[in-house]
């Protein structure tokens, strides 16, 4: 158990919708990252926050947005959906923001999106 | 753009030694780390290099040689566990941790 949680572990639904997909990082972790993980796509980086503010953007479409509010758990929400964004979402948290450091991420163990 | 490359598959035997390379090809780079991930589960952290060189952790090693854009992981004594998919990414930016992931190489350890 690495500590951080997300929830839904599954989530359905159907192209078009909207759905928010919530991560609680450890305890005393200021930083949150999002990856979306497909099988033709491989683990891609979405976003990084670090206590509440953006820090480093990946590959994250424009229908997609996260958050990362005061008691430091994030939500990513997914607009518009497509039969492409089926995939797994994993939330990451770690102490370290900045340069240096171990840069160990820990991650949650991630919400299965399936899009009808 | 960004590229990593891995082997796709890598087989060995228990008590062997196998080496997984990755080389990479991105617009920024500031280290390299290594990540198992066993069949529907959540990547696990092994290793970062951000200077050339080896480091050692228990039965698993990691090499960076930034000049070459190369890098591997060793994992020593091989057991059944280790059976997994391992993952190499690069940290692309020094503000934020900006890391691009490798394909993955899916290790199959047999008895």
């Amino acid at each position: 158990d690495s500590g951080v949680t997300q929830t839904p572990k599954h989530l359905i639904t159907a192209t078009g919708q909207r759905v928010t997909l919530r991560c609680s990082p450890r305890s005393g972790d200021l930083s949150v990252y999002w990856y979306q993980q497909s099988l033709d796509q491989g683990l891609q980086f979405l976003i990084q926050y670090y206590n509440g503010e953006e820090r480093a953007k990946g590959n994250i479409l424009e229908r997609f947005s996260a958050q990362q509010f005061p008691d430091l758990h994030s939500e990513l929400n997914l607009s518009s959906l497509e039969l492409g964004d089926s995939a797994l979402y994993f939330c990451a948290s770690s102490a370290i923001a900045a340069t240096g450091g171990l840069n160990e991420q820990f991650f949650g163990p991630g919400t299965r999106l399936t899009v009808l | 753009g960004q590229s990593l490359e891995q082997p796709s598959e890598v087989t060995a035997v228990e008590g062997a030694i196998v080496q997984i390379n990755c080389t990479y090809q991105t617009s920024g780079f500031y280290g390299l780390s290594w990540y198992q991930q066993h069949d529907g589960g959540a990547p696990t952290f092994l290793s970062y290099n951000a200077l050339d060189g080896l480091e050692e952790t228990g039965r698993f090693s990691s090499f960076l040689s930034r000049s070459d854009s190369y890098g591997y992981l060793l994992l020593q004594e091989l057991q059944m566990k280790d059976s997994a998919s391992y993952f190499c990414a690069v940290r692309t930016d020094n503000y934020g941790q900006n890391f691009v992931f490798g394909p993955g190489t899916r290790l199959s350890v047999l008895p």
